[in-house]
Order: C-alpha cells, then structure tokens, then sequence
C-alpha cells in the first residue's frame, strides 16, 4: 500500500529537549515537505526538498532542521524546541506530474512543547 | 510570498443544498489544488487546475480555475454529510517552488 508514515503521532516534551521526527515514503517520490498546521493560519511549509542531499527552506523554516541522506525519509529535527513550536505537523511526499507536484500526506504529529 | 485567501472560513448548511468556496490570491499561481482534511487525518488530494478558465468535475464537485489564473471556486451539488470536513487550496509547488496553502474553509453538512 503507497503510504507516508510519520513517527511519533503524538508527542510531549520540554522546551529544550532535541527532538526528531521521522517521516517515511514508500513510493519513491523525489519531492518531500515538511508542514505545520496552526488553527487560523492553515498549512505553511517548513523544508522542502527535491531530492536525496537536495533541501530548501519554506516558508517559516526558523528552529527546524531536515536532512534527506536516502529518497524514501525525510526527518525533521527541532534541536532546541520551544512552546511557539507546539503544533501539528504533517510530512508530505509528491511526485511530478506535468510540470507540477501533486501530494501524498502522512497522518500527522500533534507536538505539544510545555 | 505568495498568500491565498479561502472564504467562507466556515459554512454549515444542510444535507441537499448547493455550495460554492472561493480560494483568492493577488498573485498569479501556474496550478492550484484543492484538498480535503477530516479530522485527525492528512489533507487528500482533491484535484490539479491548471489552465486559465479550466473547470473539472469530480462526481458531485466542480472546480474552477480562474481565467487570470489567480483564483478558484469548489462547487457542490446537494451536499452530503460525507462532505463535511476541511477544504484547501494550494498554489506553487513547481519545480523549485515551495508550497503555499489557503486557511482553508471549514465545511459541516447537517443530516
């Protein structure tokens, strides 16, 4: 089954405490995003990258940091997490059709940063 | 940056009734796509609009893409419950290009 899993679903830490979560595709998709969900500000990209060693920034990319070593993970660390961080976050996985990127969503990580 | 507004930001109406969404922006995007969220889950994919005027069904849906290319419209015939949820736009996501998603319209259909 073509799916994107993340991991953990859900998760509370302390400010401070280095976290990662790890996103998964098994559809050999080059493009994978990273995106947080906040209530009124809908979905804004964090990273973007186009493909393995490939990474850009989004659209509010401070205190994040992603790495894409091998096409199919796409992890995303918060190095020193902060309350403002406490969000839902979601991986995305896409692939190119025409001349733009349709995308596969994964279920979602609800962080909550005390 | 480029920025999309959605509106209505909620709409409940009642199971049969008709409905329209709108996804505005005051950029011009080369594509733009519309998903659907439930709760607890990821956005879905919906449909890709890509050219100016374009207009594409899906069974009760019917989306259209602006002439000018800077917005769109979700149309629903007889809405169900099964349409409730959390409706999206999004632009960019070109080659190169980030991604950049509407507030969304936050949609719940009464039996």
């Amino acid at each position: 089954e073509a799916q994107v899993t993340q991991n953990p679903r859900y998760l509370i830490t302390v400010t401070g405490k280095k976290l990662t979560v790890t996103c998964s595709q098994n559809m050999n998709h080059e493009y994978m995003s990273w995106y947080r969900q906040d209530p009124g500000l809908g979905l804004r990209q964090i990273y973007y990258s186009m493909n393995v060693e490939v990474t850009d920034k989004g659209d509010v990319p401070e205190g994040y940091k992603v790495s894409r070593k091998e096409k199919r993970n796409f992890p995303l660390i918060l190095e020193s997490p902060s309350p403002n961080q406490t969000s839902l976050y979601f991986c995305a996985s896409s692939y190119l059709v025409g001349g733009w990127y349709e995308q596969y969503f994964g279920p979602g990580t609800r962080l909550t940063v005390t | 940056t480029q920025l999309l507004e959605q509106s209505p930001q909620f709409l409940s109406i009642q199971e049969g009734e008709n409905l329209t969404v709108y996804c505005n922006s005051s950029s011009v995007f080369s594509s733009l796509q519309w998903y659907r969220q439930e709760p607890g889950e990821g956005p879905v994919l919906l449909v890709t609009v890509v050219t100016g005027g374009e207009v594409k069904k899906l069974k009760r849906l019917t989306f259209q893409f602006g002439d000018a290319r800077k917005d769109s419209s979700l149309h629903i015939t007889a809405a169900q419950p099964g349409d409730t949820g959390l409706y999206l736009c999004a632009g960019g996501g070109n080659y190169g290009q980030n991604f950049v998603f509407g507030p969304g319209t936050r949609l719940s259909v009464l039996p």
